[in-house]
Parts: structure tokens; sequence; C-alpha cells
């Protein structure tokens, strides 16, 4: 069964420090792999996906994430927070037909 | 604005009432999803269609949920008997679906329901 772990439930971070938020998946074939941001009262923004080919994958807003297959890893990260990334991220795992969501993290921005 | 949208914004009803919502999908797009997200946690899966055929559903999809895409555009999700439980965000997200590529979701606003 596919599943996805944030283990962190909230960051804080300093605005202009870089930020890594984690995200592990458990899949049984090539996942395609996504992070979305929620804004309060906002549905959900893609920031970036990874379906195959290079495993560093750039998004909007300056994010990355990195597969990693052999950690089942897909972490996000920015070099510089802004204070307006302060949302909650969602990492999902999914294939054609369906998508599976991890709990979230909720990142603070401090200033 | 050619956006996911979803009406309305926001429901309040008292337990044992139906209620209806209603999304309108990306135009072009053939597949349709709702989700459930409580407070706190990430949205959950509930149902998609691929056009007008409802293809899958969750097992959280209780019986007084009823969900239908009838000419392969927008879709309704009724919950019938409303209980405090259902209080929640419900999202909509839909795709374009191909057969060799894992299909992008895009979400609406969502619908945030409160049972009293």
């Amino acid at each position: 069964a596919q599943s996805v772990t944030q283990p962190d439930i909230h960051i804080t971070v300093s605005e202009g420090a870089s930020l890594e938020l984690r995200c592990n998946y458990s899949y049984g074939a090539t996942p395609y792999l996504f992070w979305y941001v929620q804004s309060p009262g906002q549905g959900l923004q893609l920031l970036l996906k990874y379906f195959s080919g290079d495993t560093l994958v750039q998004g909007i807003k300056g994010f990355e994430a990195e597969f990693k297959r052999s950690q089942s890893s897909f972490n996000l990260r920015k070099p510089s927070v802004h204070w307006s990334d302060a949302a909650e991220y969602f990492c999902a795992v999914g294939g054609n037909n369906d998508m599976r969501f991890g709990a979230g993290t909720r990142l603070t921005v401090k200033p | 604005d050619t956006g996911v949208s979803q009406d309305p914004r926001h429901k309040i009803t008292k337990r044992g009432q139906n209620v209806t919502f209603r999304c309108d999908p990306i135009s072009e797009h053939n597949r349709l999803y709702w989700y459930r997200q409580t407070l706190g946690q990430g949205p959950e899966f509930l149902t998609y269609f691929q056009n007008e055929a409802q293809l899958e559903k969750s097992r959280l999809l209780s019986d007084r949920f009823s969900a239908e895409r009838p000419k392969g555009s927008f879709s309704t999700l009724e919950i019938q008997r409303t209980e405090q439980g259902d209080s929640a965000m419900y999202l909509c997200a839909s795709s374009l679906a191909r057969r060799l590529a894992g299909a992008e979701q895009f979400f609406g606003p969502g619908t945030r329901l409160t049972v009293l």
C-alpha cells in the first residue's frame, strides 16, 4: 500500500535561513511524487513534481526537491526562506489513479 | 479564472440535514477527484471520476455519501444525514490523465463544512 510520512509536524526557521522538509514514501512501483503548499483558507498549490529523469527537481518559488530511491525520500529544500513561505506543506505520492498525502509540516518563519 | 472552483466555500448545517457541494473542474480535464481534509491532516482520497464514470471509491466514503459527474464536467458531492464527524474541508481536484504519465492534480479552494 502506498503511504507518505512527514516526520516533522512543525518547523520554525528564521527568515533568510535554509529549509529542508522531510518526506518518506512507501510505494510498490515507480512513484510519482509531489510537494504541495497550502496557505490558511486556501487550496493546495503544486510546488513541484517528480515523474522520472533527473532526481533533482526544481519548482516554483525557489523550491527544489531530491528523489532518493535508496532512502525512499523526497525532501523539499529552499536555500533562503521568505516570510511569505509560512504555510502548510504536504508531500504526496501517486500513480495514475489516486494520490496519498502526508499529514503535513507546518512552517513558521521568524523575522 | 480557469482554475478549479467549488461552491459553496463554507457550509454550516445541523446534524441530520443533507448537504450538496459542487465542483467545476478545469474545462479540458477528464479526471475529477474528491478529498476530505480534517484539521491537522493531509487530504484523504474519497473518490474519483474519469469523464462521467466513477472509477474508485475509498472506504471512507460511507453509504451516506454520494458523488456524481453526470455529463463529465461538473461534479456534486452529497452527504445525507450529516454527522458532526463529517465536519471537514472537502477538496476537489481535476487532472488531464494521460496513459503513460502521472497526472498532476489541480485543486480547488475547498468547501468547509461545519455540522452543529
